[in-house]
């Protein structure tokens, strides 16, 4: 069975431009998470999606947004891009509204320059 | 609020001694917890949950957590290490207060001595 899917895997973006990140939950989940994990910290946590619909939200600026679709993939938008903005961005899906169990993907790193 | 505090940013043990990672939590109502471990260039791996079950969790790979309300903690522990099992190591806690949302630790990078 497919894990979570994240794609693509490296990126290298210029100060003020706008990235888009994919994520494929697996097969039957119908919830993901996104995080930034910045260089020797722990991940942190920016959207929660479930059913389409955006479940819980953290302390990120609105450049960042997010949506689910019908099959359950979801993107991450970040417009404007920061320096501050590289980091590795994690997508967790579950089956569960509560997360009681996050299956994580490998991860797209993000660089700013 | 909730937050999540991991006792020591660098971990260093022998190959077979116990392990012993520390994490303690606040959380205004009961709360999920995690340990998961993440190994260079890798995403989280779940090592092991409390969802208010019992309050001794097992885990994978021969690690295990205790829950402990009265002092907020959560720590995790290994009998005997392992070389494999040097990585870093994240405590989180997971709540919903309307919002859902989950908390990760700043992490704890365990290193085992040959």
């Amino acid at each position: 069975d497919a894990g979570v899917t994240q794609s693509p895997t490296h990126l290298i973006k210029t100060r003020g431009q706008h990235v888009t990140l994919r994520c494929s939950p697996i097969s039957g989940h119908k919830s993901v998470s996104w995080y930034q994990q910045v260089l020797g910290q722990g991940p942190q946590f920016i959207f929660q999606y479930y059913e389409k619909e955006e479940r819980g939200r953290g302390n990120f600026p609105d450049r960042f947004s997010a949506r689910q679709f019908p099959n359950y993939s979801s993107e991450l938008n970040v417009n404007a891009l920061l320096l501050g903005d590289s980091a590795l961005y994690l997508c967790a899906s579950s089956s569960e509204r509560l997360n009681t169990e996050a299956f994580f993907g490998q991860g797209t790193r993000l660089t700013v320059v | 609020a909730q937050s999540v505090t991991q006792l020591g940013s660098h971990v260093s043990v022998s190959e077979g001694a116990l392990v012993l990672l520390r994490c303690n939590y606040s959380s205004s109502v009961p709360p999920y917890l995690f340990w998961y471990v993440q190994y260079p260039n890798q995403g989280l791996q779940l090592l092991l949950k409390y969802t208010s079950a019992a309050t001794l969790v097992k885990g994978i790979n021969g690690f295990e957590a205790e829950f402990k309300k009265s002092e907020t903690s959560f720590h995790l522990t290994k009998p005997s290490a392992h070389m494999s099992d040097a990585a870093e190591y994240f405590c989180a806690v997971s709540v919903n207060t309307g919002g859902f949302k989950t908390i990760f630790g700043a992490g704890t990078r365990l290193f085992v001595k040959a």
